[in-house]
């Protein structure tokens, strides 16, 4: 089956920097790839996502790349805030089944 | 349009009961998919049902099960509880992955916790 790889397991940046976090995965029949956010005690929230007839999609301060030849996709946020402190998970989607990543501890420092 | 709604909330079991965990998607939405959360493994798929089938089945013992009503309602059930079992249960609804629209939105969670 499909394996879904996410680095780093943690990040710390400062207040207005921006954060990159990068999932590879194994499946070329992967087609769909989302990025979720989960705060402390909260339901994971979908905050972007990418098809694989696209290379980029941005939404703010959030963007997503694919690189389907690579096999990987990665995260940017710009301008980053306090209130972007979270984990992320990154997913792929093949034969009808998501596969996450392990999360990645984002800490944004005021 | 209400969000996808979990009952219980927070759920303690002794090992070896069963337990029943419900989850009511968005309205429209007719897959509904299971995951278990734990620190250690991150969110691993548990099963889909579309339209009361089971359509995907992830790689958990068979005293994991589950079923979804005519309503796209979906229950799991855990029999003989262990202790390893004590997870966060999450459940996510999609419209359907056939049309095409494939965003998957969660819902709160079912803590267990099993003593």
């Amino acid at each position: 089956g499909e394996n879904v790889e996410q680095h780093p397991s943690t990040l710390s940046v400062q207040e207005g920097d921006s954060a990159v976090i990068k999932c590879t995965y194994s499946d070329s029949a992967s087609n769909y790839f989302p990025w979720y956010k989960q705060e402390l005690g909260k339901r994971p929230q979908l905050i972007i996502d990418i098809r694989s007839n696209v290379g980029e999609k941005k939404d703010q301060r959030i963007a997503v790349t694919l690189n389907k030849t690579a096999k990987h996709f990665s995260l940017h946020i710009t301008e980053t805030q306090p209130e972007d402190s979270a984990v992320y998970f990154c997913a792929a989607r093949t034969g009808n089944q998501f596969y996450f990543g392990t999360g990645t501890s984002l800490t944004v420092i005021p | 349009k209400a969000g996808v709604t979990q009952t219980p909330r927070y759920l303690i079991k002794t090992r070896g009961q069963q337990v029943t965990l419900s989850c009511s998607p968005i309205s429209g939405h007719r897959s509904v998919s299971w995951y278990q959360q734990t620190p250690g493994q991150g969110l691993q798929f548990l099963f889909e049902y579309f339209s009361e089938t089971q359509r995907n089945k992830g790689n958990f013992p068979g005293r994991f099960s589950g079923r979804q009503f005519s309503n796209s309602r979906s229950e799991m059930n855990v029999s003989t509880l262990e202790l390893g079992d004590s997870a966060l249960y999450l459940c996510a609804s999609s419209l359907a992955f056939l049309t095409g629209a494939y965003e998957q939105y969660f819902g709160p969670g079912t803590r267990l916790t099993v003593t």
